[in-house]
């Protein structure tokens, strides 16, 4: 079965620093989304992106972050400044149209010192 | 913003027998509810699904129940085996609803 690819599975960085973390979505996939979990906590919706914009975002998607599709295949998600608040697993999820499940990816755990 | 609420943090069930997992939730305008398991470290994987137009809906051991007038949805799994530990989250969207919104999550154990 087609899978969501991401890279790194862990990133360890200081406070202040700028992380990129990295998507492949599902190749025929169209929407595209980042939720995050912290630690013992729920999985919280970030954003999602559709035909190359921003289509939804929460109260935790601030100016420190952004989303891109560069190419035809990834999907980024950049923190410019981390703080330790931002240490949580982020995930990458994609579906292909609206209504279908959301295929997640296995994560990516951010650790932010 | 608790609009899909899991109160079990945990249950443990023994295998074979029946596991049933809870989740309520207040947003009348949610319309489409999935449930996803989840292994440390990996990411939540798919389930089981259930349209509001449904009551009801099975695939293999997995049953998802739903009352819409209630505003609560069940998990059932059985037999239940050890391979299910996991923890399970359920999840709803609105009508062409662009975002899941998740429970809490409840952890299973199934002992053997």
């Amino acid at each position: 079965e087609p899978e969501v690819t991401q890279t790194p599975s862990h990133q360890v960085t200081q406070m202040g620093q700028e992380v990129i973390l990295r998507c492949v979505p599902i190749s025929n996939h169209l929407y595209f989304y980042w939720y995050r979990q912290i630690l013992g906590q729920k999985v919280e919706f970030l954003v999602s992106f559709y035909n190359n914009e921003i289509s939804e975002k929460s109260e935790i998607f601030d100016d420190q972050f952004s989303v891109e599709r560069p190419d035809g295949s990834n999907f980024t998600l950049k923190i410019r400044s981390t703080k330790l608040e931002d240490s949580a697993m982020y995930f990458c999820a994609s579906m292909w149209q609206i209504n279908e499940k959301l295929f997640f990816g296995s994560g990516t755990q951010l650790s932010v010192l | 913003d608790q609009q899909v609420k899991q109160n079990s943090p945990s249950l443990s069930v023994q295998e074979g027998r029946i596991s049933i997992l809870n989740c309520d939730y207040t947003n009348s305008m949610f319309d489409y509810f999935l449930w996803y398991k989840k292994y440390p470290a990996e990411g939540p994987t798919f389930l089981i699904s259930i349209s509001s137009i449904k009551d009801k809906n099975e695939d293999g051991r997995f049953t998802v129940f739903l009352n819409k007038s209630a505003k609560h949805l069940s998990l059932h799994i059985v037999p239940s085996q050890p391979g299910d530990s996991a923890v399970y989250f359920c999840a709803a969207r609105t009508e062409y609803g662009n975002k899941l919104v998740f429970g809490a999550g409840t952890i299973l154990r199934v002992k053997s």
